[in-house]
Formats: structure tokens, sequence, C-alpha cells
């Protein structure tokens, strides 16, 4: 019930497509739905979170789509650059301070 | 934004020595902070949730007593790996939250090498 599958594990794109990295999660208590984005050697960078309230979230090139019905949610990242290579991990909250569990991560590598 | 500070960056130790590792959070007060471990092309694992004031939570198969987590004051939390092996070996990671409204907040991570 904690688990955060996401697929795919890795995607390959050219520069200016559209990636997009799907989980789905089964604890319906789960009400935070964040992305992060880390490179190698770094931690993990937020990118954009959502709530089971809204279905679609745009912050810059980044959009979540959220489908509480399913309890699914994906990452598209528009016009994707070679610095937009990394890997994407989604993850899930439930409340207040409780802990974020990650989905198994998303290694992206957009060619020139 | 809300900034986590982790250090050392990188640390190599001897097998059977101890490892301390910090966590702060520059401009908010964290009550709870949140350590995780990460391999190599592997997701992020929560090892613990530190508690200020209280005993951390750990999670099922985290020896509690080879990872000491102390977090004595608002902003500082530290995790110490003791008697060190090579197995210890990983990428660990803190978080923390600045309110509820707002997201988790990672340090830069510590990479540690038990030679």
């Amino acid at each position: 019930q904690q688990q955060v599958k996401q697929s795919p594990q890795s995607l390959i794109v050219q520069k200016g497509g559209i990636p997009i990295i799907n989980c789905a999660y089964e604890n319906t208590a789960f009400d935070y739905f964040p992305w992060y984005q880390q490179f190698p050697g770094k931690g993990p960078a937020l990118l954009i979170a959502i709530r089971p309230d809204v279905s679609e979230k745009k912050e810059g090139r980044f959009t979540i789509s959220f489908n509480k019905s399913a309890k699914q949610f994906s990452l598209h990242i528009m016009d994707s650059q070679p610095g937009d290579s990394a890997t994407y991990f989604c993850a899930a909250s439930n409340g207040g301070f409780q802990k974020l569990v990650f989905g198994t991560g998303t290694r992206l590598l957009v060619s020139p | 934004g809300a900034v986590v500070s982790q250090h050392p960056s990188r640390v190599i130790c001897k097998s059977g020595t101890s490892v301390k590792i910090e966590c702060r959070s520059l401009d908010f007060q964290a009550t709870t902070m949140f350590w995780y471990r990460q391999f190599p092309k592997q997701s992020l694992m929560l090892m613990a949730t530190s508690n200020e004031g209280s005993k951390a939570t750990y999670e099922q198969g985290v020896e509690k007593d080879k990872f000491l987590i102390n977090h004595a004051s608002l902003t500082l939390s530290t995790l110490t790996v003791t008697s060190a092996h090579p197995e210890d070996s990983s990428f660990y990671i803190c978080s923390a939250r600045p309110g509820q409204g707002e997201g988790y907040t990672f340090g830069s991570g510590t990479r540690l090498t038990v030679v």
C-alpha cells in the first residue's frame, strides 16, 4: 500500500521531444505528489508537486497530470533539452510532515 | 527558498571507525528531518525519521544501534554510522519540510566510502 510504482525505468528522447513518466499508487490517503530531479552525485531537487484536488499543474516546461480515480499521475517535460538529462523520481506522502515514499526512478537521456 | 545544508559531501573512512554526517536547515526550523540512503542507480530508501528532542523512528530493517540519529536542535540533525563496514558505503541524503504546505527540501548528499 505504501508503494509508488514508476515507469519507464529509462527513456531516451530527442531534443524538443516530450518525455512522459508515469506513476501509480495504492494508498488513497496520499495527498501530496511531488516530482524530483536528481543529477549524479547530488541530492534530489523539487521540480513540481500536485495535490489531489486538481487534475493538472504546469510550471514552466514541466506539467503534472493527475488522475485521482485511476490513482495515477504523470510528468510531462515540454521541449526537452539535453540539460534535462537526469534521473526523475515521483513520490507521495500523506499529511503534514509524514515521510515521502519514492518511486523507483526514471533515467532520462535527451539527445542533442 | 528553503535550504538544507549537509556535510561532509564526501568522506572516506576505514572499516571499524565511525562517521558523523550533519544536516542543517538554514532558514527554517525543522522539528522533523528524514534520512535516506541511496545505492547506485537505485531509488531513495528512507532509513529513519528524526524528531527534535525525541528518539528517531527507524524503518524496518535499519539497525538503530548502527545508524545513530541525534536531533538536538530545531536546525540540526546528525547521522552517525558506527563501526562502519564496506557494505555501509552509500549515498546518504537528509531532507526536511519547511511547512506543511511546502515541498520537502533535500540536502546535497554525503558519499560515504568505507575501505
